[in-house]
Formats: C-alpha cells, structure tokens, sequence
C-alpha cells in the first residue's frame, strides 16, 4: 500500500513570497489533514478536510493560509505572504475509519513532510 | 491552551532499560489515546494505542498503561534498544474529530 505522498520535501523562500505544498493521501483515505510542526513541538492542526470538505479550519490563520482538495483526493496547501515564523515541517496525514473488537478506530498515516525555511 | 501534557521533553536511557513517557488530559471526551514514533525527517508513524475502556494494552515491548480517572496515560518502552531513539507524541481525540498531540519527547537510547 503507497503511503500519503508530499511535494516539495524541501523549500527556501524570503519573506512576503508565496509557497505551495501538494499532498496525496492514501487511496480510499476519506479524512485529509494538514499539520505544523514548529521545530521541538508537536503537530498543530491547520485543517482537516472530509472528502471536498471543511470539517474544521478554526487554526488555520486564513489572512495567509489557504487550502483546497478539489476532487476529495489530492490536496494543496497555500502560504501567502510567508512570514519567518511559518518556518515548520507541514505534515499531511490522511485517515480511515477502522472497527476492531476495541470498537471504533481513526488510524492517522502521515506523509513525510514539507520544510519550510523563510529567510 | 495545550490539551496534552507530555513528559519529559528529553529522556536518556542505557540499552536494556525501561523507557517511560507520561502524558495528561483534561477533556473527558477524548476516547481514543495514540502514540506515536517519530524518526527525523520522517512523519510520525501510529505505535501503539489505548482506548480508556481498558487500562493497559501491551504490543510486543510497547505497553500504555491508562489511569482514566486521574486523567494520564503513559507508554512504557521494555528491554530498550539503540533503535528506538527517536521522538514520541502522545496524542488525544474524541473520535471523529481533530487529534491533539503533546510536545514530544525525544528518547535516545544509549548502547
């Protein structure tokens, strides 16, 4: 089974630039996240898409950040103008919904992250 | 408001050994407890987790323990290994709904 894929692993930009990330969740992955993780800490919640939709975007700072997942599927991530703190690793992770004698059970995948340095 | 508590921020620990991370929570709606291992430049991988109708819940040498009332729950590494080294996230969420991770501790194991 592939694993959630993310583009760039890398990225340098300045200040006030703008900056994309692409994500492709697990086949058959309803459930799409994006997270930040500032160096040190754990991830943040940004978003989190079902399918084509927003089921909670309350931490994603929205005069920069903008996200979409057109299609349900693939899903882009959008900084614009970067300032020095959104330096961070940008986690994708994608779920599905799993029963087991345990009851119900959401497993989250994650990609291996986008890092992001803005000089 | 952090809604995970985890401890300590860094542990040290002698090949062999037991490796113990603590976490706490206040939200009694949370009802699914994850760990998970973080190696870097890797994204974080599911190890082990725990739902609060049971206290303990042992894969191989990874058990949490869970202590529903006192709200905390902790992963105990068995018979440690250089392997192991990496950073642990507890993390918490009523199902369904947005997970929330604690700070990590980073573990390194010493051979």
């Amino acid at each position: 089974e592939a694993g959630v894929a993310q583009s760039p692993r890398y990225k340098i930009i300045e200040k006030r630039q703008s900056v994309a990330f692409w994500c492709n969740p697990i086949s058959g992955h309803a459930t799409l996240y994006w997270y930040q993780q500032i160096l040190g800490q754990g991830p943040k919640l940004l978003i989190q898409f079902q399918n084509n939709g927003v089921v909670d975007d309350s931490q994603l700072p929205k005069d920069r950040f903008s996200a979409e997942r057109l299609k349900g599927v693939d899903s882009t991530l959008k900084i614009q103008p970067a300032k020095l703190e959104d330096s961070a690793v940008y986690l994708c992770a994608s779920s599905l919904l799993e029963v087991s004698s345990g009851g119900i059970q959401e497993t989250q995948y994650f990609g291996p992250g986008t890092r992001l340095l803005v000089l | 408001q952090q809604q995970v508590k985890q401890s300590p921020q860094s542990l040290i620990v002698q090949k062999g050994g037991i490796s113990i991370i603590n976490c706490a929570y206040e939200n009694t709606a949370f009802d699914y407890f994850p760990w998970y291992q973080q190696f870097p430049g890797k994204g974080p991988a599911l190890l082990i987790a725990i739902r609060p109708d049971v206290s303990e819940k042992k894969e191989g040498r990874f058990t949490i323990s869970f202590n529903k009332s006192a709200k905390r729950f902790s992963l105990h590494i068995m018979d440690s290994q250089p392997g192991d080294s990496a950073t642990y996230f507890c993390a918490a969420t009523n199902t369904g709904n947005q997970f929330y991770f604690g700070t990590g501790t980073s573990l390194t194991v010493i051979p």
